[in-house]
């Protein structure tokens, strides 16, 4: 089974502009969770995809924006861009079957996307 | 959630068991613990997973002890290749609630 894909790999951008990141989902799998990764804040949740509706979301301001689709992929948008989102996206994938054994729900996560912000 | 506690880095050689120990005082009845290994400019990778006594896979084992507090991630004859940063989380990763909460992980390094 193939697994978390994210696309682009690489991509470099200038402030102010936006920007939109894609991830396809291990198949049947119906969450799709976006993180961001940095050197000085570690590895932190922005929000979570299920049947096309976020159900969780961190604390990161307005311009970080997504949606899935009825397929189960997913895309992130961060629009007027500054220095400071430049990161490794990293998108999660997981099966968030109902009636699955409470507590036991693994995340698989794409390679990623490296962001870089000039 | 349950906040982890882990040793920010370790040192090991090749051939030799690694233990890491993650602590979680807090831990609720219903929170999994789980393990994931990360590479640079990688995502994370899923090791283990397991709720109490001992869990044991093809690359790791995890042991719980009865009153749940903490937990230990053993890593048998490590490899150059396991250099990596692990990191313990704790959580009730049911559905509706996939947002995982990382610290700053154990940076395990192996040497020859």
């Amino acid at each position: 089974k193939a697994g978390v894909t994210q696309t682009p790999r690489y991509l470099i951008k200038t402030r102010g502009q936006q920007v939109t990141l894609s991830c396809s989902p291990i198949s049947g799998h119906r969450s799709v969770s976006w993180y961001q990764q940095t050197p000085g804040q570690g590895l932190q949740f922005l929000f979570e995809y299920f049947s096309e509706t976020q159900r969780n979301k961190g604390n990161f301001p307005g311009r970080f924006s997504g949606r899935q689709f009825s397929n189960s992929r997913s895309e992130m948008n961060v629009s007027t861009l500054e220095l400071g989102d430049s990161a490794l996206y990293l998108c999660a994938s997981s099966l968030a079957e109902s009636g699955g054994a409470l507590g036991k729900e693994t995340q698989y996560f794409g390679p990623g996307t490296r962001l870089l912000v000039l | 959630l349950a906040k982890t506690t882990q040793p920010i880095s370790m040192d090991s050689y090749e051939g030799q068991e690694v233990n890491i120990t993650c602590s979680h005082n807090n831990i609720a009845t219903n929170d999994y613990i789980t393990w994931y290994q990360q590479f640079p400019s990688q995502g994370p990778r899923f090791i283990i997973q397991g709720y109490k006594t001992k869990v044991t896979n093809e690359v790791a084992s995890l042991f719980i002890p009865a009153d749940r507090k903490s937990s230990t991630l053993s890593l048998p004859r490590v490899s150059l290749s396991d250099t990596a940063v692990y990191y313990c989380l704790v959580g009730p990763f049911s559905g509706g609630y996939n947002k995982l909460i990382f610290g700053a992980g154990t940076r395990l390094a192996v040497h020859p």
